[in-house]
């Protein structure tokens, strides 16, 4: 099965753009979700399907892929933006598919 | 508005069972597949397992950590979905955290599970 990889930490000041990574051989042909997690809060959806973002979600979040990596861009970094970043994807590319997170970067905004 | 909520955790302990609920709103729940995802302390999110939409025949798939001891069921008419954990361990101790509708996720509920 596939697995995905992040860099553990990011950190940036404010109104600097951080791009957090994500690596991993199904990334090539299968889409990318990324999770927002802020300490003691729910996870968010800030991006689905490579680079869609739901209603509600900053235009400064923006996902992109490229090969098997994929990208979560936030630009002009906020103080409220500081939270742990999961990117998932499936697990295989059968037609019934598992998930698979990675194992999460901690944004921090100095 | 979209909306998400889990609730049974609580404590357990060791080789307990518990089932916890999601109880949907605000969405074609019945249309939706459901996925339930984990955190531990000091841990990333883990993926648990899903159930497919009647549709594509309510078929489920699990993580690793829950084969053979979790299953993942669901009440269209209640618009609620259900995670049974049996054999319970100590590693089983996490915020347990229901997602459907593409993008929503509910709040969470704690299990721990601790003699």
């Amino acid at each position: 099965s596939y697995e995905l990889t992040q860099p553990p930490a990011v950190s940036v000041s404010p109104g600097q753009t951080a791009r957090i990574t994500c690596s991993g051989d199904g990334l090539a042909k299968l889409y990318t979700y990324w999770y927002q997690q802020r300490p003691g809060q729910a996870p968010v959806t800030v991006i689905y399907k490579d680079k869609e973002r739901p209603p509600g979600i900053p235009e400064r979040f923006s996902g992109s892929t490229s090969g098997k990596r994929a990208t979560l861009t936030i630009t002009g970094v906020q103080t409220e933006d500081e939270a742990d970043y999961f990117c998932q994807s499936s697990d295989t590319a059968d037609s019934h598919r598992g998930w698979v997170f990675g194992g999460g970067t901690y944004l921090t905004v100095l | 508005e979209v909306q998400l909520v889990e609730s049974g955790g609580g404590l357990v302990q060791p080789g307990g069972s518990l089932k916890l609920s999601c109880a949907a709103s605000g969405f074609a729940f019945s249309g939706s597949a459901v996925n339930w995802v984990r955190r531990a302390p000091g841990k990333g999110l883990e993926w648990v397992g899903h159930i497919r939409s009647k549709t594509n025949n309510y078929a489920t798939l699990y993580g690793e950590s829950a084969k053979r001891r979790f299953t993942i069921s669901r009440d269209d008419s209640k618009n609620t979905a259900y995670l049974q954990m049996n054999s319970l361990r100590i590693e089983d101790t996490a915020v347990y955290y229901c997602m459907s509708a593409a993008t929503a996720w509910g709040r969470g509920t704690l299990v721990t599970v601790s003699s």
